[in-house]
């Protein structure tokens, strides 16, 4: 049954400082998503990473794909109150369904 | 472009009462369509997906079911609410023969 791990689960963490999630699948895949929940709300997408050696930036954000370590990192830079949300990753599994981490709750603080 | 609907956004029901929340997506055909549970504070839970019209694969064994009688429409009942299905219910949808799932706003029960 394939497995996927975050961690940290939570990080609080001071503006302007750097940090990494990292997530941890247990079986081979492509591919990996990012999502991002703010408080009291729904998911919405942040990066998809569609092969081996993928990067994806966004603003402060940014992702990468280790297929062969079946690992991805989530990197925030200069971390700003904007960003404290819950960050998900999820993994393909069979043909339909997406498997979520436990998710990182990330709080920045002055 | 495409859109999600998720109602009602709230809801507090007592213990034993029954339970519909609808899910509907517009401006796609043929989606793939997933309900999720999430507990205060916690991950993902998925309930149910379906790939097509009558089609329902069920995750976790509860007293929840599932249905979809139209081709963008996902229900999900119950007939006798339990104080542990309160949580945040999401409503996803993915094109077909692709991952990325697309929520809604999602419903927050809260049984009593």
């Amino acid at each position: 049954e394939l497995k996927v791990e975050q961690n940290p689960l939570f990080l609080s963490m001071q503006e302007g400082k750097n940090y990494t999630i990292y997530c941890n699948y247990s079986t081979t895949s492509d591919r990996l998503y990012w999502y991002r929940q703010d408080p009291g709300k729904s998911l919405e997408s942040l990066f998809v990473l569609l092969s081996n050696g993928a990067v994806k930036q966004e603003g402060r954000l940014m992702a990468s794909l280790d297929t062969k370590a079946r690992l991805s990192t989530l990197h925030i830079t200069a971390a700003v109150h904007d960003l404290s949300a819950t960050y998900f990753c999820a993994v393909p599994v069979n043909t339909d369904k997406l498997i979520f981490g436990t998710g990182t709750r990330l709080q920045v603080f002055p | 472009s495409q859109t999600i609907h998720q109602w009602p956004a709230t809801l507090v029901q007592p213990v034993g009462s029954p339970l519909s929340l609808e899910c509907t997506v517009e401006g796609t055909s043929n989606p793939n369509l997933y309900w999720y549970r999430q507990a205060a504070g916690r991950g993902l839970q998925l309930l149910f997906y379906s790939v097509g019209i009558g089609q329902i694969s069920s995750e976790v064994p509860q007293n929840l079911s599932a249905s979809r009688p139209q081709d963008r429409q996902f229900i999900l009942s119950s007939k006798k609410l339990l104080l542990s299905d309160s949580g945040f219910y999401l409503c996803a949808w993915t094109r077909r023969g692709t991952y990325e799932q697309y929520f809604g706003p999602g419903t927050r029960l809260t049984v009593t």
